[in-house]
């Protein structure tokens, strides 16, 4: 079964840093394209963050570019989302999506964790 | 920079057949963007539904079907049910690697 488990959110200060990770199971992550995306409270999705499967081709929204860095490690199965000079419109919650092979849908999903920005 | 377009909300009978339509702030969406739709009910995680405009995910009920009306992407409902009721995004993938989600429409079905 694919699964995908977000971790690391919590409460962070405005300014401060935050580190997402995702642990993939149950397929060979090595070959998929990761992305993040996130969902602020009672608002709707926005795409953040992609990366292939080598790595070698790395996106980012215009909302985050700068300030966040998606990186994954194949060999421990893990998307990574590193996050710097956060902002009370950060607040969210993270998750974490599979591209399918296609590279045209995102086919399986996190259940996503929550992040929030406040002084 | 591109805005992908929704109908905020929407409200369908029990039964009844409703279309939710994606469109893009300028410019026609044609399948070339590879349009896909997803189901979101509150707390969960979103679904995939259709992809690449017209297909229908794993398991996705065949009441669910996905269209190019004119210049949007158009998501169908037929034989709507209180189950349906949920927030239902439209994601196209833009060159150079971006990709942008619409801002969802809430359906009602009463």
């Amino acid at each position: 079964e694919v699964q995908l488990v977000e971790s690391g959110g919590g409460l962070v200060k405005p300014g401060g840093s935050l580190r997402l990770s995702c642990a993939a199971s149950g397929f060979a992550f090595n070959v998929y394209s990761v992305h993040w995306v996130r969902q602020a409270p009672g608002k709707g999705l926005e795409w953040l963050s992609s990366i292939t499967s080598s790595s070698s081709s790395i996106n980012y929204a215009d909302s985050v570019r700068g300030r966040f860095t998606i990186s994954r490690d194949n060999a421990k199965n893990s998307l990574y989302l590193e996050m710097t000079s956060l902002r009370d419109e950060d607040s969210a919650v993270y998750y974490c999506a599979r591209v399918g092979l296609r590279g045209i849908m995102f086919d399986s999903w996190g259940q996503g964790t929550r992040v929030t920005v406040s002084s | 920079q591109t805005v992908v377009t929704q109908e905020p909300s929407f409200s369908v009978s029990p039964g009844g057949t409703v279309t939710l339509t994606c469109g893009l702030s300028s410019g026609s969406l044609s399948g070339a963007y590879y349009p896909s739709w997803y189901q979101q009910t509150p707390g969960q995680a979103p679904r995939t539904l259709i992809y690449n405009t017209f297909s229908r995910s794993s398991g996705v009920p065949d009441r669910f079907s996905g269209s190019i009306l004119g210049n949007k992407a158009a998501l169908t409902i037929t034989g709507a049910q209180a189950e349906d009721e949920a927030d239902y995004y439209c994601l196209i993938k833009m060159g150079g690697g971006i990709w942008v989600f619409g801002g969802g429409t809430k359906l009602t079905v009463l």
